[in-house]
């Protein structure tokens, strides 16, 4: 079955930028979204199809995906953006959805 | 709006069969590409996808889980059921409804219930 391998954690001094990776093979040929997820919430939708942000979520995240690797960078970082992310795609063979096992992203 | 709201028992016994109910607003499971699935997560772990039903009532399930699951919908009420049988305490998680919208084919979750807590006791 397809797997998509996250960092447990990642840490960022405010104002600056993290970057959040989520590696699969051949990553680049499937769409990618993420999830952010603060605690005791529900996950939010903060991209899809890799790059695209719904209504409500600053430019301040991005997206991209290349090779092996999909990355969730957030520039700027704020104290509102520590959470739990978590990437997700789909595996066409199977039909099946397939979550990242999540990274907890800690602004110190 | 959309909103998607899951209920259930908060308690079940190993070996029991828990049935969960997500009650939604604001779309319809009639509507081509629409589809819903149910997402757990238990107590600081990772997201887990368990199932999910389509508007043309096909259906996928979790490999390692598809002998205990069944998912069903009931278009007229706004409402998608999962069945797991033979629970175990290791099923203990919160438990989630998400929407998606795939008329491109692509699978995200752009909608999501608040979570039912459920918890197996041995």
């Amino acid at each position: 079955s397809y797997e998509l391998t996250q960092p447990p954690s990642v840490s960022v001094s405010p104002g600056q930028t993290a970057s959040i990776t989520c590696s699969g093979d051949k990553l680049e040929d499937k769409d990618v979204s993420w999830y952010q997820q603060k605690a005791g919430q529900s996950p939010v939708l903060v991209l899809y199809q890799d790059v695209k942000r719904p209504s409500g979520i600053p430019d301040r995240l991005s997206g991209s995906n290349s090779g092996n690797t999909a990355t969730l960078t957030i520039s700027g970082t704020q104290a509102m953006d520590e959470a739990d992310y978590y990437c997700q795609s789909w595996d066409t063979n199977t039909a099946h959805v397939v979550f990242g096992g999540g990274t907890r992203l800690t602004v110190l | 709006q959309v909103t998607l709201k899951e209920s259930g028992p908060a308690l079940v016994k190993s070996t029991q069969t828990l049935t969960l109910t997500c009650t939604f607003s604001g779309f319809s499971l009639n509507t081509g590409a629409m589809c819903l699935s149910w997402v757990r997560q238990p107590p600081g772990k990772a997201l887990e996808w368990l199932a999910m039903i389509h508007w043309d009532d096909d259906k996928y399930y979790r490999t390692s889980l598809e002998s205990r699951l069944t998912i069903s919908k009931e278009t007229s009420k706004n409402q998608v059921t999962l069945t797991m049988t033979d629970m175990d305490p290791e099923d203990t998680a919160t438990y989630y409804c998400a929407r998606s919208f795939v008329p491109t084919g692509t699978f995200f979750f752009d909608y999501w219930g608040q979570g039912t807590q459920v918890t197996v006791s041995s």
